[in-house]
């Protein structure tokens, strides 16, 4: 059982590039997000989805795209990259009990050059 | 939306002492409140958590503590060592079903 997978692990891009880093889960949740976590700011959502067809934009959304086409696959897309979202990203999914842990992917290191 | 606060920002202290770390949320509707343990490097991972219509829980040197009327949580360690070095995150969830964490409070256990 893999969990909650993250690619790639480490990531170096150039101003005005355009990414997309991937998450999947095999555990059947309805519940994934994208957090940044930067020095002192902890955890911050981007973005979520309640189920496949799904997405809304949390606390810092700009520069970023997702998309919930199946169940198990969440991906998140820079679409011009700029120095500021230089950090880690982790994305979570959790299942649809309300008292049900959030789990974490390994993280996505990105530095915007 | 939620709002999270957690405080200290850093707690040092010495093996074997004890150490609480404070968060208060603002929804009233907020139910499920996790805890996550981060090591350098590495994912956050559960360590605890409590449900609403407790007041209390323990699991060997972690307790979490709720206080529903005042929104606010707690966790505390007992005990603590080197290993317990890592940064802890307090989370609120409610009718989002999405977590809210805090801002992370930075252990630091001396041996």
């Amino acid at each position: 059982n893999a969990g909650v997978t993250q690619t790639p692990k480490f990531q170096v891009l150039k101003t005005g590039q355009s990414m997309t880093l991937q998450c999947a889960q095999d555990m059947n949740h309805e519940y994934m997000s994208w957090y940044r976590q930067d020095p002192g700011m902890g955890l911050r959502l981007i973005h979520y989805s309640v189920g496949a067809g799904i997405t809304d934009q949390g606390e810092v959304p700009n520069g970023y795209n997702v998309s919930r086409s199946t169940t198990e696959d969440f991906p998140l897309r820079l679409l011009s990259a700029a120095p500021s979202q230089t950090s880690v990203y982790f994305c979570a999914s959790r299942g649809a009990d309300w008292n049900t842990e959030a789990f974490f992917g390994q993280g996505t290191r990105l530095t915007v050059v | 939306g939620e709002n999270v606060e957690q405080h200290p920002s850093t707690l040092s202290v010495q093996e074997g002492d004890s150490a609480v770390i404070k968060c208060t949320y603002s929804d009233s509707a907020s139910n499920y409140f996790p805890w996550y343990k981060q090591e350098l490097g590495k994912r956050p991972q559960l360590i605890i958590d409590i449900r609403s219509n407790v007041g209390e829980k323990k699991d060997q040197r972690i307790a979490v503590t709720l206080n529903k009327t005042a929104k606010h949580f707690s966790l505390h360690i007992t005990e603590t060592q080197p290993e317990d070095s890592a940064v802890y995150f307090c989370a609120a969830m409610g009718g989002s079903y999405i977590p809210t964490f805090g801002r992370g409070t930075s252990l630091i256990v001396h041996p």
